[in-house]
């Protein structure tokens, strides 16, 4: 199974700023994701992180409020922008692993107040 | 509308008893299913799968039963040990369409194993 990191583990801003997750992989891998979970909610996919082109967004997911870079077949970073307390959750990477098994990542903890 | 549902938000069992996590799901497309466990400040990690071609998967202490008709499918774990407490997620993923890859998870169910 693949080594997956994710940096900052946690954090707290404010309203309006924004915040770069990055996720690295120990192996390369052709498709990675990133999905938030809110307090009490299920894990939903925000987009699939493809490299050297334009990330797949989910409905309900705009490219200008989540930016995802991957430059390389193991990094990937997810951008937080502008944001706001109903931002608040935790932010995960995964990769595909095995035919349909992903895995993921620690997660980054995000408050905004 | 919630597409995969785990309707017990928490379960307690005995340790050395079985503990059964269930789980609903209502996209007749869905075709494959995986359980995740999930420690506290840690990323799910992968347990079991099944394809919806079969009814029943077991690795180990776990087995997965699958029931197509009624669109529900169970964790099973056998037997029960403390350091399975955590959260379970159940996700489905509908391979054809497109979107083989998406996983659409449940809210989990919080299992806790009593020594």
């Amino acid at each position: 199974s693949a080594v997956i990191s994710q940096k900052p583990s946690r954090d707290i801003c404010q309203r309006g700023t924004s915040l770069t997750i990055q996720c690295q992989v120990d192996s390369q891998v052709t498709m990675m994701f990133w999905y938030r979970q809110q307090p009490g909610q299920s894990l939903t996919l925000i987009a699939t992180a493809n490299q050297g082109s334009e990330a797949t967004y989910e409905s309900g997911f705009v490219i200008d409020k989540f930016p995802i870079s991957r430059p390389n077949l193991t990094f990937s970073t997810l951008t937080v922008s502008n944001m706001s307390p109903e931002d608040s959750s935790i932010y995960l990477c995964s990769v595909l692993a095995g035919v349909y098994e992903q895995f993921f990542g620690p997660g980054t903890r995000l408050t905004v107040l | 509308d919630q597409q995969v549902k785990q309707n017990s938000p928490s379960l307690s069992v005995q340790e050395g008893r079985i503990s059964i996590l269930n789980c609903d799901y209502t996209n007749s497309m869905f075709d494959y299913f995986l359980w995740y466990k999930k420690y506290p400040a840690e990323g799910p990690t992968f347990l079991i799968s099944i394809s919806s071609i079969k009814d029943k998967n077991e690795d180990g202490r776990f087995t997965v039963f699958l029931n197509k008709s009624a669109k529900h499918l169970s964790l099973h774990i056998v037997p029960s040990q403390p350091g399975d407490s955590a959260v379970y997620f159940c996700a489905a993923s509908a391979r054809s369409g497109g979107s083989n890859y998406k996983l659409t998870f449940g809210k989990g169910t919080l299992l806790t194993v009593n020594p």
